[in-house]
Order: structure tokens, then sequence, then C-alpha cells
């Protein structure tokens, strides 16, 4: 049974424009969620996290919303840039053995130019 | 900067062959994990290790061991390889919260 869904398997959006990836977690012990960008043949590298007693974290053109009554989580790509396109993965983790994380599978976002 | 290596970026191998998969992180972090990334499915932890010598079973431990000898370097052991094992495999290392990954191996088992 996933525990974090990302419904989505691609998104795309005209250059300049707003994306919004969404999420949702069922596991209400989640306490820390985060955003992963990964390039083909590339590692995953961390974008943006949030923690539950928040509802809001912004840096740069990224800005991550939480809703916790809903176990919802997006991520909002504000002006959106060609070099934006990728995979996005979101994560959610809880107080334990080593923080783990359990990933969404992941939303390709393709930025038009 | 938090430095994850892992040994090869592509490896080829055959059915029944034992696979070593190496990752040396620089951090001094504690926690060091191995996923498999599949189309579709995510990252899967596979195992993850929160100490030297210490390891603990992630979703999908079937068909692979790990070693941790020393806190750096986290080792995926595939003990008799299959071509269901052929997949892109991430390492990553962690002190709390955020996780750094390395570039990833890209392991095809024919």
């Amino acid at each position: 049974d996933q525990q974090v869904k990302q419904n989505s398997p691609s998104l795309s959006v005209q250059e300049g424009r707003i994306s919004i990836l969404n999420c949702d977690y069922t596991n209400s012990m989640f306490d820390y969620f985060l955003w992963y960008k990964k390039y083909p043949a590339e590692g995953p590298t961390f974008l943006i996290s949030i923690s539950s007693i928040k509802d809001k974290n912004e840096d740069g053109r990224f800005t991550v919303f939480l809703n916790k009554s809903a176990k919802h989580l997006s991520l909002h790509i504000v002006p959106s840039q060609p070099g934006d396109s990728a995979v996005y993965f979101c994560a959610a983790s809880k107080a334990g053995s080593a923080r783990q994380l359990t990933f969404g599978s992941g939303t390709q976002l393709t930025v038009l130019p | 900067d938090v430095k994850v290596t892992q040994s090869s970026r592509y490896l080829v191998k055959r059915t029944g062959e034992k696979v070593f998969l190496e990752c040396v992180q620089d951090m001094d972090h504690e926690n060091m994990f191995w996923y498999r990334q599949d189309p579709g499915l995510g990252l899967r932890l596979i195992y993850f290790s929160y100490d030297v010598k210490m390891k603990e079973k992630g979703d999908i431990p079937e068909g692979y061991s790990v070693s941790r000898e020393k806190k750096e370097r986290f080792s995926l052991i595939l003990e008799s390889a299959s071509t269901n094992q052929t997949s892109m495999y991430l390492c990553a290392s962690s002190f709390e919260g955020e996780q750094f990954f390395g570039p990833g191996t890209r392991l095809t088992v024919l």
C-alpha cells in the first residue's frame, strides 16, 4: 500500500507560468516532508522541505504548502523555467530509526519555452 | 559540500553473478541508505544502516544484503543477480532529515 502518492505522472507548463505539483499521504505519523528533483542519469537533489508544525515554506521560486487535515502537500514553482524540467519526487518521514524517507512515484515536469 | 560517490555509473552482469555496489560519503553521516528506482515506482528502500555494523531491512530487501564495516562506506550485495534486479541503484546518506544522494548505478543483468 502506497503511503505517499503522486497521482500525476506528468505535467507540462509554459515557461514563466506557475507549476503546481501535488502529493498525498496516508500515514498520519509523518511529520517531515521533502521535495527532490531528479535529472536523468543523476541522483535526486534536495529542493525544499517542511515540518508538520508549519503550513508553508518558501525558498526563492519554490514554495511548499502542507495541509495536514487533508494529508496533502504541494510544490509551487513560480516562474517556471525550462531548466526546471525534471522528475519531482515528494517524500515523507516520521521520527524513528534513521529517519527513513518514503517516496512517491514521481511527476515528470516539462517546462515548454 | 556533501559528497556521496558510487563505485560505478554503469554495470552489466550475467544472471547468477555476485554483484557488489559500493557507496562512500565524506560527511561523517550516521545514516546510509540503498534504494532502487524503477519507472512508475519511485524510489524504494532496500536496506539502511544507522551505525557501523548496524543494518535494517527496508521495503524490498529480498535478494540483497548489505555491509557497513566503516562509517563512510556502505555496500550493497546481490548474492546471485537476476534479471528482475535490472534497475537504477541509488545510495544516500544523512545525519537527520534531508538525505544526500549519489549519482546512481545503472545495473543491467543479462
